[in-house]
């Protein structure tokens, strides 16, 4: 199975700080790859499908690029909506794994 | 609008089993791949089991092969995840989600663009 390490597990910003996340793929997964923003008590929301593709209705503030083993969600200006937890996942098989998740709080 | 609404959660003794319901509207069920993922008390999250379009395949989780049934019914608009010989570690907020889009012979990858709330289940004695 592929297994997915993201990192950092917690990370403290400030309100305008540009913010990146890293996810690492055990093997090549191409561009399979979405990210997943959820807040405490709610079901996750589709920020990045396709390494780099932004769902639609999603600030342009969120970014995905890499492709391979080595992905990044970059926030390009960290806003008050945006403290929550992230999650990458690859579906490049049909045996799906998230990684682990980046709190992102409150500097 | 785009829903998924899901059901049949509650406590359950180790071993026993729990019928999870997924009712879809807004959108053509029989167009979209379908998963189950899943969320441990304080956890992340945790793919479970997908199944196609059309129902003709089925993938899971390695831990839940064997006791986890995923269907469902393109006419009922509705999802179904059969859940057998549960175990303390199963216990989790279960997701129904929304995945592959498929179209005139070919599918569209996009990750998991729509989420239900989510239905609790415990597992303890």
């Amino acid at each position: 199975d592929i297994q997915v390490t993201q990192s950092p597990s917690t990370l403290s910003a400030s309100v305008g700080d540009r913010v990146t996340i890293t996810c690492r793929a055990s093997q090549s997964i191409s561009y399979w790859l979405a990210w997943y923003q959820q807040k405490p008590g709610k079901a996750p929301k589709l920020l990045i499908y396709k390494a780099s593709s932004l769902e639609s209705g999603v600030p342009s503030r969120f970014s995905g690029s890499g492709s391979g083993t080595e992905f990044t969600l970059t926030i390009s200006s960290l806003q008050p909506d945006d403290f929550a937890t992230y999650y990458c996942q690859q579906y490049n098989s049909y045996s799906w794994t998230f990684g682990q998740g980046t709190r992102v709080e409150i500097k | 609008e785009v829903q998924l609404v899901e059901s049949g959660g509650g406590l359950v003794q180790p071993g026993g089993s729990l019928r999870l319901s997924c009712a879809a509207s807004g959108f053509t069920l029989r167009s979209y791949w379908m998963s189950w993922v899943r969320q441990a008390p304080g956890k992340g999250l945790e793919w479970v089991a997908n199944i196609k379009h059309d129902g003709s395949e089925k993938y899971y989780l390695d831990s839940v092969k064997g006791r986890f049934i995923i269907t469902r019914d393109n006419v009922e608009n509705s999802l179904w995840l059969v859940m057998s010989s549960l175990r303390a570690e199963d216990t989790a907020v279960y997701f129904c989600a929304r995945t592959t889009y498929c179209s005139t012979g070919r599918c569209y990858d996009h990750g998991i663009d729509v989420w239900g709330q989510g239905t609790t289940v415990t597992v303890s004695s």
